[in-house]
C-alpha cells in the first residue's frame, strides 16, 4: 500500500513564524503536491512537483514556498504565518501525470 | 462558472437507500476522479475512469464523455458511508480539478 505521512496532525502557531510543513511517500512516487482545503472552497493547489529538485506554482501560491531536495520528501514552507493561512493542508503524490493521486491524512493548522 | 460542479451540496438520506450523487465539468479531461473524505481524515480515491461505469462493493461510478457528467452512487447506503464524496478531473497539465465536494450524511 501506498503511504503518504504528513509531519503533524494539528499544529497551532503565532502570527508571524516560519513554518514548515513535511510530507514523506514511501513509494517512490514522481509527483507529488501540497493542496490547502477550505469550507466551502474545495480543495486549491498550492505547489506541485514533478520531480526532485523541481517545483511549479499552483492556483494559490503566494505566501507559501517548497523544497524538494529528495524524491520521498516535499515540504512546505510559511515565510511568516498569517492568520488567512488558517486551514488544512494536504499532500498528495502519484507515480506519474494521469496517475491516481494518493493523499496524506492532512495537517489542521491553526495561526493565531 | 466553475469548471466542476457537484450536486447536491448536502445530501441526508435513510439507511438502506439507494444514492447518487452528480458531477458535471467544462473542460477537456483525461480521467475523472471520485474521491471519499471521512470527518477529520484524510482523502481516499474510489474511482478513476475515463469511460464507461466502474464498480467496487456497493459503489458504482459511471461518466459520459459527450455530456461531460459523472455519477457515484451508492447501493443499500450505510452510516458508515457518511463522507464528503469529491469530483475531481484531470487537466491538460495533468492536474486535478477539484470540486467542492457533497456532503452525505446516512442515517440509521
Amino acid at each position: 500500500d501506498v503511504k503518504v505521512t504528513q509531519s503533524s496532525r494539528y499544529l497551532v502557531k503565532r502570527t508571524g513564524e516560519k513554518v514548515f510543513l513535511e510530507c514523506v511517500q514511501d513509494m517512490d512516487h514522481e509527483n507529488m503536491f501540497w493542496y490547502r482545503q477550505d469550507p466551502g472552497l474545495g480543495l486549491r493547489l498550492i505547489y506541485f512537483s514533478y520531480d526532485v529538485k523541481m517545483k511549479e506554482k499552483g492556483d494559490i501560491p503566494e505566501g507559501y514556498s517548497v523544497s524538494r531536495e529528495k524524491k520521498e520528501r516535499f515540504s512546505l514552507i510559511l515565510e511568516s504565518a498569517s492568520t488567512n493561512q488558517t486551514s488544512m493542508y494536504l499532500c498528495a503524490s502519484r507515480v506519474a501525470t494521469g496517475a491516481e493521486q494518493y493523499f496524506g491524512p492532512g495537517t489542521r493548522l491553526t495561526v493565531t | 462558472k466553475n469548471e466542476v460542479e457537484q450536486s447536491p451540496q448536502n445530501l441526508t438520506a435513510q439507511e438502506g437507500e439507494f444514492i447518487t450523487i452528480n458531477c458535471s465539468y467544462s473542460v477537456g479531461i483525461s480521467a475523472l476522479h471520485w474521491l471519499q473524505q471521512h470527518p477529520g481524515g484524510g482523502i481516499v480515491s474510489l474511482f478513476m475512469l475515463s469511460s464507461g461505469k466502474k464498480k467496487h462493493g456497493r459503489l458504482i461510478a459511471t461518466i459520459n464523455i459527450q455530456e461531460k457528467h459523472s455519477s457515484l452512487h451508492i447501493t443499500a447506503s450505510h452510516p458508515r458511508d457518511s463522507a464528503v464524496y469529491i469530483c475531481a478531473v484531470g487537466g491538460s497539465q495533468g492536474n486535478l480539478i477539484f470540486g467542492k465536494g457533497t456532503k452525505l450524511s446516512v442515517k440509521p
